[in-house]
């Protein structure tokens, strides 16, 4: 069975420049994390989806993140602009009920503004 | 905001040896998870524990709970090379996961 697919794995960009990333769960899975990590620290909680719905983007700075799910499955995140304080490792996990059980991570997205 | 904090924030070991790291956390929760961060990789789910449950065995991994004074902790038996990593520890509460940040364990061979 496949995990969860991040793409891309690295990515460069000038600050004021938008960025996205791309997030395939593993089938199945109904619910849908974005995590923020910084380095040294923890994973943030930026925003998760009970299918189709956002059920938690209280954490999402909506002035420039946004972030969809169509379909209930894939997800996008998207920065727009970056700014130098986004370089972080953006993670993606899923879980297959809609509790906060055993989730499973991707690799990341290792985002670095300059 | 991060919920728990673990203790200590690295650990240094001979391989065969046991390593605890412990975990403190604010506001009350339905569960605790343990997971394990390689370098460069993903987050990995070790275990679960319920606050109604006070100790729990996985392997070589022991996890226990005491919802008293809001702290866990992970005890690793006979450390592997292949246990360098860093572990952290999460808290469900409140509709949410919060992880704390980490403690980084090294296994010296």
């Amino acid at each position: 069975e496949a995990g969860v697919v991040q793409s891309p794995r690295y990515k460069i960009i000038e600050k004021k420049q938008p960025v996205a990333f791309w997030c395939n769960p593993i089938s199945g899975h109904n619910t849908l994390y974005w995590y923020r990590q910084n380095l040294g620290q923890g994973p943030e909680l930026l925003i998760r989806y009970e299918n189709e719905e956002a059920v938690d983007d209280s954490q999402l700075p909506k002035d420039r993140f946004s972030a969809e799910r169509l379909k209930g499955v894939d997800s996008t995140l998207k920065i727009q602009p970056a700014e130098l304080g986004d370089s972080a490792v953006y993670l993606c996990a899923s879980s297959p009920r809609g509790t906060n059980e055993k989730l499973f991570f991707g690799s990341g997205t290792q985002l670095s503004v300059l | 905001s991060q919920q728990g904090e673990e203790d200590p924030q690295a650990l240094s070991i001979q391989e065969g040896e046991n390593a605890t790291m412990n975990c403190s956390y604010k506001t009350s929760i339905n569960n605790l998870q343990w997971y394990r961060q390689n370098s460069g990789r993903g987050l990995v789910h070790l275990i679960l524990i319920r606050s109604n449950e006070r100790e729990k065995h996985s392997g070589r991994l022991r996890v226990t709970l005491d919802t008293s004074k809001k702290s866990s902790s992970l005890l690793i038996t006979a450390s592997r090379a292949a246990d360098t990593a860093s572990y952290f520890c999460a808290t469900d509460g409140d509709y949410k996961l919060s992880f704390g940040a980490g403690t980084t364990v090294t296994v010296r061979a």
